[in-house]
């Protein structure tokens, strides 16, 4: 049971440049989350979706997009990167309302 | 504004030494308190859920508990490998957010 898993795990990007991160759960979850970590500032939430085919904006939504066209699939886009956007970037998904999230082990990004 | 704030910052303790972490919440409707553990590398890690006011929970070492204001997460003689940062969350049930405090770093000497 892979439970959360982000892909790709690493990566370096050039100012302008775009990129999508991929997140991928098997546990049949209707919730799921895209946040964002840096020192100092802790998990701050970009955004997330309630089920297929929905997305809402989070704390920190600016620069990104996303989509969940599949249930156990969650996308955050980066349509032209920035150095502000260097961080590292967590997925999670929950059953629903009231249950507890589970994390991916992140995706740090660099963009130079 | 909705808010999770966490103290102290960073905790250093000699092993076999008792302590808190604390979390104040100001988060109206709130569907769930949160702790969890993450190590350097890793992403958080799930501890405990807690919904009412009076509530706990315990895990070997780590008893979570819960008032209308704030959560504890109490560490009884603690080992070096507790040594983590511990988050604390809050669910929100207007939008189904989950806001989280900034953590703190927790180091226990041998």
């Amino acid at each position: 049971n892979a439970g959360v898993t982000q892909t790709p795990k690493f990566r370096v990007l050039k100012t302008g440049q775009s990129m999508t991160l991929l997140c991928a759960q098997d546990m049949n979850h209707e919730y799921m989350y895209w946040y964002r970590q840096d020192p100092g500032m802790g998990l701050r939430l970009i955004h997330y979706s309630v089920g297929e085919g929905t997305t809402a904006k989070g704390e920190v939504p600016d620069g990104y997009n996303v989509s969940r066209l599949k249930k156990q699939n969650f996308l955050l886009g980066l349509e032209s990167a920035a150095p502000s956007q260097t961080s590292v970037y967590f997925c999670a998904s929950r059953t629903g309302q009231n249950t507890e999230a589970f994390f991916g082990q992140g995706t740090r990004l660099t963009v130079v | 504004e909705d808010q999770v704030t966490q103290s102290p910052e960073a905790l250093r303790l000699q092993e076999g030494e008792s302590s808190s972490l604390n979390c104040s919440y100001t988060v109206s409707g709130l569907r769930g308190l949160f702790w969890y553990r993450q190590d350097p590398g890793k992403g958080p890690e799930f501890l405990f859920t807690l919904y009412s006011a009076g509530e706990e929970k315990e895990k070997e070492r780590l008893k979570a508990t819960l008032t209308k204001k704030e959560s504890f997460l109490h560490i009884t003689a603690p080992k070096p490998e507790d040594s983590a940062t511990y988050l604390c969350a809050a669910g929100r049930n207007r939008d189904d957010k989950i806001i989280f405090g900034k953590g703190t770093r927790l180091h226990i000497l041998p």
